[in-house]
């Protein structure tokens, strides 16, 4: 079975660009999650799909980030436009359907190293 | 909020030598707790976990307990090898609903020979 992959591996663009992060999770996995590790801090959450319906976008740092799940298959991040800050690794990260008493496993793609310049 | 703590690396133990890395947790109510590693290149992958008081995650020759009463998970092995070379994150999700991890900094290990 296929892992969570993630598209690029590496993405190096110029302040004011625009640029979309891939994830496809493992499949029928219903929960998709992201995250970001900038500049060797924490790991820390973005958002959350349920299908393709936004669970939890409280991580979101700004309005310049755009998540979508068309079809509840994959997803793409979008960062327009970019700023140096903006630079990190970003991960996926997917799990399936919660069910209540049971612990949820997450199971993380490479990441996306992002860098902003 | 859920916040956790970990040990600043990186450190450098030369094989076969004791691994601790600390790890202490604020979290409400009863967290799971994890310890996910990646390795050079890789994405992150679990290493072991622990969902209740006093419960013992181990995997690959690490392990770490979950102690409420000093809010803490630290990882150990006994003998580490190059292999085990990697950064290390300690974890928590909230107990009951969708669990969004919520992660310590990292600690990056170098095992020479």
């Amino acid at each position: 079975e296929a892992g969570v992959t993630q598209f690029p591996s590496h993405s190096v663009i110029e302040k004011g660009q625009t640029v979309t992060l891939r994830c496809d999770p493992i499949s029928g996995h219903d929960n998709l999650y992201w995250y970001r590790r900038v500049m060797g801090k924490e790991i820390k959450f973005l958002l959350h799909f349920v299908k393709e319906s936004k669970q939890d976008e409280s991580g979101m740092p700004n309005n310049r980030f755009l998540a979508e799940r068309t079809g509840g298959t994959y997803s793409t991040l979008k960062v327009q436009p970019a700023e140096l800050e903006d630079s990190g690794v970003y991960f996926c990260a997917s799990s399936s359907l919660f069910t209540p008493g049971q612990q949820e496993t997450q199971y993380f793609g490479p990441g996306t190293r992002l860098l902003v310049l | 909020g859920n916040s956790v703590t970990q040990m600043e690396g990186p450190v450098t133990l030369s094989e076969e030598a004791f691994l601790t890395i600390n790890c202490t947790y604020t979290a409400t109510g009863y967290p799971s707790l994890f310890w996910y590693v990646q390795y050079p290149g890789e994405g992150l992958q679990l290493l072991l976990k622990a969902t209740k008081a006093d419960d013992k995650g181990s995997n690959k020759g690490f392990e770490a307990t979950y102690r409420k009463e000093t809010t803490s998970f630290h990882l150990e092995k006994g003998s580490v090898q190059v292999s085990d070379s990697a950064v290390y994150f300690c974890a928590l999700t909230d107990s009951g609903g969708y669990q969004k991890v919520t992660f310590g900094t990292g600690t990056k290990l170098q095992v020479i020979p």
